[in-house]
């Protein structure tokens, strides 16, 4: 079974500018959870979304937005980025709440 | 919110040796707590796990210790190989919901051949 997969692997932006990230969780996994890891830091919750619907929000501005689609992949969108939001996304799947599984990140760097 | 803290932020050991990594956390209410190992360029990879219900768990060289009174838990691992470096988290979730897990700010295990 292929694991978590997100695209882009990398992406460059200026800041004001606005980006979308893509997860694809594992087949069969209905919960969806995104992280942001800046360098030297653990992973920071921002969002978790099971069944298309958002269980929780961590402590990130409304610049920070999501949603999960019918097909259980989702999106993360951020607006107007500041340079500190240069970091790795990381999004992880897990079939309900239990054991989440981490897809390899989205590097974003804000210039 | 959860608040998780993690000891040492590094750590270097002989092969052979043992390692130990220790997290402490906030909110009583917090059930699961996974550790995970990151590879430098790499995801986070869960390596072993424990509930609230259970005090010790082992995995082969890996074991890991909660004390729920005194609001911690260690990660043990034995018999260190030079594979086995890398950037160890712990994390702690509210219920068992792994999926809004808070995490400490990293161990960097370095196992000197």
């Amino acid at each position: 079974d292929a694991g978590v997969t997100q695209s882009p692997t990398h992406l460059i932006k200026t800041r004001g500018q606005q980006v979308t990230l893509r997860c694809s969780p594992i087949s069969g996994h209905k919960s969806v959870s995104w992280y942001q890891q800046v360098l030297g830091q653990g992973p920071q919750f921002i969002f978790q979304y099971y069944e298309k619907e958002e269980r929780g929000r961590g402590n990130f501005p409304d610049r920070f937005s999501a949603r999960q689609f019918p097909n259980y992949s989702s999106e993360l969108n951020v607006n107007a980025l500041l340079l500190g939001d240069s970091a790795l996304y990381l999004c992880a799947s897990s079939p309900r709440t239990d054991t989440q599984y981490f897809g390899p990140g989205t590097r974003l760097t804000v210039l | 919110g959860e608040n998780v803290e993690q000891h040492p932020s590094t750590l270097s050991v002989q092969e052979g040796d043992s390692a130990v990594i220790k997290c402490t956390y906030s909110d009583s209410a917090s059930n699961y707590f996974p550790w995970y190992k990151q590879e430098l360029g790499k995801r986070p990879q869960l390596i072993i796990d424990i509930r609230s219900n259970v005090g010790e768990k082992k995995d082969q060289r890996i074991a890991v210790t909660l004390n729920k009174t005194a609001k911690h838990f260690s990660l043990h691992i034995t018999e260190t190989q030079p594979e086995d470096s890398a950037v160890y988290f712990c994390a702690a979730s509210i219920g068992t919901n792994a999926g809004k897990s808070t995490f400490g700010d990293g161990t960097t295990l370095t196992v000197k051949p």
